[in-house]
């Protein structure tokens, strides 16, 4: 079963926010919220994580509800070079879980 | 440059052929992690190593055999592939395996294709 749901696409305008949403009402008190990413061909690229309180560094920000039962990772500045496929990722940081990739969000930046 | 880089980013191999893929991690990381994306698939965790022990084994036929002679260094060995093993192969690593590994670094993968 998976454990977090993501539009499988979403567009977005060059220097506007992107906001991507992720549903994970299932989560457990000790797991974390990942986010990742992977541009075509590419590796992932590991974003941010959070556990409850809202996060940022200097790729984004990621805004958890209170219930922790969804959250939505925002990139400020889209630029063209943000286009890729997002992954939001449910975790305990002890124990024997490991990181588990669905589908994502294809993201396109529209110049 | 995420500090772990993976040769050859290529490879052509025959179904008869040995090869072998090299990664390495530059951050002093006590986990390495093998992964398979194979075209328009999630990506799949092969193998898990933690202070060069191997740690998980998601069910991988035996034709791709895994070595970490430490904890800087991970091998893929391949042998008898099917074309079917076509795919992306990814290799991470992060502090430590056994607290979850939530944070991985990813190497820029070997794009393998089997004849």
């Amino acid at each position: 079963d998976a454990k977090t749901t993501q539009p499988p696409s979403m567009d977005c305008a060059e220097g506007r926010a992107a906001n991507l949403p992720c549903n994970h009402s299932t989560i457990s008190g000790n797991e974390y919220v990942y986010w990742y990413r992977q541009i075509h061909s590419q590796g992932p690229q590991y974003i941010i994580h959070g556990l409850k309180n809202n996060e940022t560094n200097e790729m984004a920000s990621l805004i958890i509800t209170e219930d922790r039962k969804s959250s939505t990772l925002i990139l400020p500045h889209a630029t063209l070079r943000d286009t890729a496929v997002y992954y939001c990722i449910v975790l305990a940081n002890f124990g024997n879980e490991k990181l588990t990739f669905g589908t994502g969000t294809r993201l396109t930046i529209i110049p | 440059e995420t500090g772990v880089t993976q040769t050859p980013r290529h490879l052509v191999m025959g179904m008869t052929n040995k090869k072998s893929l090299k990664c390495e991690q530059h951050l002093g990381h006590n986990a390495m992690y093998w992964y398979k994306q194979s075209a328009k698939k999630p990506l799949e965790l092969m193998f898990v190593y933690n202070f060069k022990e191997q740690t998980e084994n998601n069910s991988v036929p035996s034709r791709f055999s895994p070595e970490c002679p430490n904890s800087s260094h991970l091998f893929l060995h391949l042998h008898t592939l099917q074309p079917e093993d076509s795919a992306l192969y990814l290799c991470a690593s992060s502090q430590d395996g056994a607290s979850g590994g939530g944070e991985q670094f990813f190497g820029p993968g070997t794009r393998l294709t089997v004849l």
